[in-house]
């Protein structure tokens, strides 16, 4: 399957901590993205690295890239109660994009 | 205008019916996608359309007919749909020259089939 492994499924932390997903794939990656999807709704482009980039960084985003391991992180810091939510890694090519399989955050009040 | 949107907002059909989905940008994007979603699960890649044509089917079944009347519109015509469609469909909208392929996405139609 092309399809990204992402850990953990779930993460339940509190407001002001930092959370960490995961992001792997089988497939070699082309460039990486980040996506957010609210509960039932739309899916949000939050960030995109390209296969040549190792780390970026987005106000309280964080995203590594490691392509000889076929993984990436997402790191929210300093973490708020709107951004509980679904995020999904997505392996980016020419018209096509391969999700992975999503962390459901739960950031506690 | 950075919005895809999608009608109806949720939609409840038996087996033997006939219904549309509807998607419109105003982005001027050129490629325009149909994905499904189970619960719990990713988006699963349905259909691409690049500049009108459609360009992928990742094996869909027939009851799923798609067709962009066009640049901005999409439909997604349904018909003898299963009870295990049922599921939330998005659509979304890219510049098809770009290979880093950011994808817009709208708020999606919540199928039910009965």
């Amino acid at each position: 399957s092309q399809q990204g492994e992402e850990d953990p499924q779930a993460l339940s932390i509190q407001e002001g901590e930092n959370a960490t997903m995961n992001c792997s794939y089988k497939t070699s990656i082309n460039n990486l993205q980040w996506y957010r999807q609210n509960s039932g709704r739309g899916l949000v482009h939050l960030i995109l690295i390209r296969s040549n980039e190792r780390e970026k960084h987005s106000g309280r985003l964080r995203v590594t890239l490691d392509t000889s391991k076929k993984s990436s992180s997402l790191l929210i810091t300093a973490s708020r109660a709107a951004d509980t939510a679904s995020y999904f890694c997505a392996n980016a090519g020419y018209q096509k994009v391969t999700f992975g399989t999503g962390t459901k955050l739960q950031v506690i009040p | 205008d950075t919005e895809v949107t999608q009608t109806p907002k949720h939609l409840v059909m038996g087996m033997t019916n006939k219904k549309s989905l509807k998607c419109e940008q105003h982005m001027g994007h050129r490629a325009m996608y149909w994905y499904k979603q189970k619960a719990k699960k990713p988006p699963e890649l349905m259909f691409v359309y690049s500049y009108e044509k459609l360009s992928i089917n990742e094996s869909v079944p027939s009851r799923f007919s798609p067709e962009c009347p066009n640049s901005s519109l999409l439909n997604l015509h349904l018909h003898a749909l299963q009870p295990e469609d049922s599921a939330l469909y998005l659509c979304a909208s890219s510049q098809p020259t770009s290979s880093y392929n950011e994808q817009f996405f709208g708020p999606g139609t919540r199928l039910t089939v009965l």
